[in-house]
């Protein structure tokens, strides 16, 4: 149990289609990450929450749309992806901010197809 | 634009041997720096965060070295044993502007451990 839950694990979507992806941890952290990990490339930061607010956003296009309602709440909602968006994305959470000194527990991931 | 190199991108070694990988970062504005071990179709988890010049941490067989004015960091594992397989990530938080959660990943380093 890693504190840090992924739903879903695996979706394939069209061009066209609008879904989300959620994150829920249960570890009391004040920060949320969403990164994205495609392959042979480094884990990709796209946007940082602390406090429910957006900290960073790692100039992410548009069609990426975060939501944090709450610090144990974070969707990221998808629409009109392109097929190059495949990939894996993890949400990651921590107590206070990553780059201050804080540990991250990442979720397991959605594994993205986008056809 | 932040840039965090790790070596060798593999390794092969035998149960029993000792190594070591390389974390190499830009030492201005300097912030943290993370390691973690992600397993294949696990999450990644937080193995050491670093933040003073000349920090040591240890975990069992797992350690690691911190050198921020030369921009390095080193992780050894002593007597590696085949649940030591995995890749191995570095992250640096830095930059300007203050702390703002972000982390920089390097591409990893893959151990396999044969037994």
């Amino acid at each position: 149990e890693t504190g840090v839950t992924q739903t879903p694990r695996h979706l394939v979507m069209g061009m066209t289609n609008k879904k989300s992806l959620k994150c829920e941890q249960h570890l009391g952290h004040n920060a949320m990450y969403w990164y994205k990990q495609s392959a042979k490339k480094p884990l990709e930061l796209m946007f940082v929450y602390n406090f429910k607010e957006q900290t960073e956003n790692n100039s992410v296009p548009s069609r990426f749309s975060p939501e944090c309602p709450n610090s144990s709440h974070l969707f990221l909602h998808l629409h009109t992806l392109q097929p190059e968006d495949s990939a894996l994305y993890l949400c990651a959470s921590s107590l206070g901010l990553a780059d201050n000194g804080d540990e991250q527990f990442f979720g397991p991931g959605t594994r993205l197809t986008v056809l | 634009i932040l840039n965090v190199e790790q070596s060798p991108q593999s390794l092969h070694v035998q149960e029993g041997d000792s190594t070591n990988f390389t974390c190499s970062f830009p030492s201005s504005n300097f912030y943290a720096l993370h390691w973690y071990r992600w397993e294949t179709a696990k999450s990644p988890e937080a193995l050491f965060v670093m933040t003073l010049n000349g920090d040591e941490k240890k975990k069992g067989r797992i350690s690691a070295t911190l050198n921020t004015k030369e921009g390095y960091s080193y992780l050894y594992i002593k007597g590696s044993q085949p649940e030591d397989s995995a890749t191995y990530l570095c992250a640096l938080g830095g930059g300007y502007g203050g702390s703002q959660g972000n982390l920089i990943f390097g591409k990893g380093t893959k151990l396999s451990v044969k037994p």
